[in-house]
């Protein structure tokens, strides 16, 4: 079955720092991979994803990701962060062999700090 | 200009009433869906529809009950409220067919309370 673990709770960094929200994933096929970003009470907005190709994909808002196939992640990444991207954070993944579905990691609020 | 919209977006009512949250999606997909987000985040799918067809049903109690009047609206009714359905219950729409490569655009959510 294909999963998706975000292993941080919740990441704090300054502002104008690098930001790195970290995903790994767990597929029988092959992986397509999906970030994307919650504001309080609003819903899930679409950052980026990666299907096939260059392994660095470049999403809304100057974030980026890397696709790594050997150590199965998707981390997602930002050189300059922002106050204002401060929310929270899902990964998910669709795995070929397991159907259309999009399974979800738990989350990861990010905190940037002035 | 809302591409995905829900109605209403907070839901108080007390157990054992039935309620229904309504979708509705002005992209032109053909695939719409229902997320449950728990107290902790967590998202989990429900159901996705197809062209008004059921493609996904999880393991969802099935007081549960998604109707697709047409490919633009995606209504969840939901009977005899438990506590433990109290969650934030998300809408989205993806292009095509849901396939793997689909992006899912989400709606604002929707605040049920169940007392």
């Amino acid at each position: 079955a294909q999963s998706v673990a975000q292993p941080e709770d919740q990441v704090n960094v300054a502002e104008g720092n690098p930001l790195t929200v970290k995903c790994t994933y767990s597929v029988s096929g092959n992986p397509y991979l999906f970030w994307y970003v919650q504001y309080p009470n609003r819903g899930l907005q679409f950052l980026l994803k990666y299907i096939t190709g260059d392994n660095l994909v470049k999403g809304s808002y100057g974030f980026e990701a890397e696709f790594n196939k050997s150590q199965t992640s998707f981390h997602l990444k930002k050189p300059s962060a922002l106050v204002s991207d401060s929310a929270l954070y899902f990964c998910a993944v669709r795995d070929t062999a397991a159907g259309n579905k999009l399974t979800f990691g738990g989350g990861t609020r990010v905190l940037v700090k002035p | 200009d809302t591409a995905v919209s829900q109605t209403p977006k907070y839901l108080v009512t007390q157990m054992g009433n039935d309620k229904s949250i309504k979708c509705e999606q002005n992209l032109g997909h053909d695939t719409m869906y229902w997320y449950k987000q728990d107290s902790k985040k967590f998202l989990k799918i429900m159901f996705s529809y197809n062209n008004k067809e059921l493609i996904i049903n999880e393991t969802v109690p099935n007081r549960f009950s998604p109707k697709s009047p047409d490919k633009a609206h995606l209504n969840l009714h939901i009977n005899s409220l438990e506590l433990g359905d109290s969650a934030v219950y998300f809408c989205a729409s993806s292009p095509g067919t849901g396939g793997f490569t689909d992006t899912q655009y989400f709606g604002p959510g929707t605040r049920l309370t169940v007392l």
